[in-house]
């Protein structure tokens, strides 16, 4: 099946800085990769997704990239707020084959 | 509209007692899931329903058991409970297939003592 490593565990910047969290993957035939936040007590919610037949996605402050021949995709977070501050998930979807990452708790200071 | 709800929020079971995790979603959707969440481990797949009257084995099945009889409801069921249940389980729900946004309700903490 397959297996995905996330990278950091845990992520602390600046408020305005950037963050990167990153993922990789073992099942080339996966094709669909979102990502999700969780806030402390809450499911998680989906902030952005990219299909394998795509490179990158940008919605505002926030965008994904894949790269499908290393099997390695990632977040990136400009101009962090102290509302970023959360537990972020990747995932690697093959039908119905899914599987999340450990997670990055994402800290923002002000 | 309610999203996706689960019943109970927290509960507290002896070990061998069984109970049922009830999940409601009010947005039609086809597919639905249940996950349990463990510290350090993310989130894993128990079971999944691509549909009313169907269900089907996740990642981490083993003492667990699920049935779909109405659309809008997904049960997830622990039989005998092993303090190795202990997690938070999440319910979540999509529109179609597996590659589309998955909706997720609040969560059931469960302690098995």
């Amino acid at each position: 099946g397959e297996n995905v490593e996330q990278h950091p565990s845990t992520l602390s910047v600046q408020e305005g800085d950037s963050a990167v969290i990153k993922c990789t993957y073992s099942d080339s035939a996966s094709n669909y990769f979102p990502w999700y936040k969780q806030e402390l007590g809450k499911g998680p919610q989906l902030i952005i997704d990219i299909r394998s037949n795509v490179g990158e996605k940008k919605d505002q402050r926030i965008a994904v990239t894949l790269n499908k021949t290393a099997k390695h995709f990632s977040l990136h977070i400009t101009e962090t707020q102290p509302e970023d501050s959360a537990v972020y998930f990747c995932a690697a979807i093959r039908n119905n084959d899914m599987r999340f990452g450990a997670g990055t708790r994402l800290t923002v200071k002000p | 509209n309610a999203g996706v709800t689960q019943t109970p929020k927290f509960r507290v079971l002896k070990t061998g007692q069984s109970m049922t995790l009830l999940c409601a979603q009010d947005m039609n959707h086809e597919y639905m899931y249940w996950y349990r969440q463990d510290p350090g481990m993310g989130l894993r797949l128990i079971h999944y329903s691509v549909g009313e009257g169907t269900t089907a084995k996740g990642e981490v099945p083993d003492g667990y058991n699920v049935s779909r009889l109405k659309k809008q409801n997904f049960l997830l069921g622990l039989e005998s409970a092993a303090p190795s249940q202990t997690s938070v389980y999440f319910c979540a729900s999509s529109y179609g297939s597996t590659s589309y946004e998955q909706y997720f309700g609040p969560g059931t903490r469960l302690t098995v003592t």
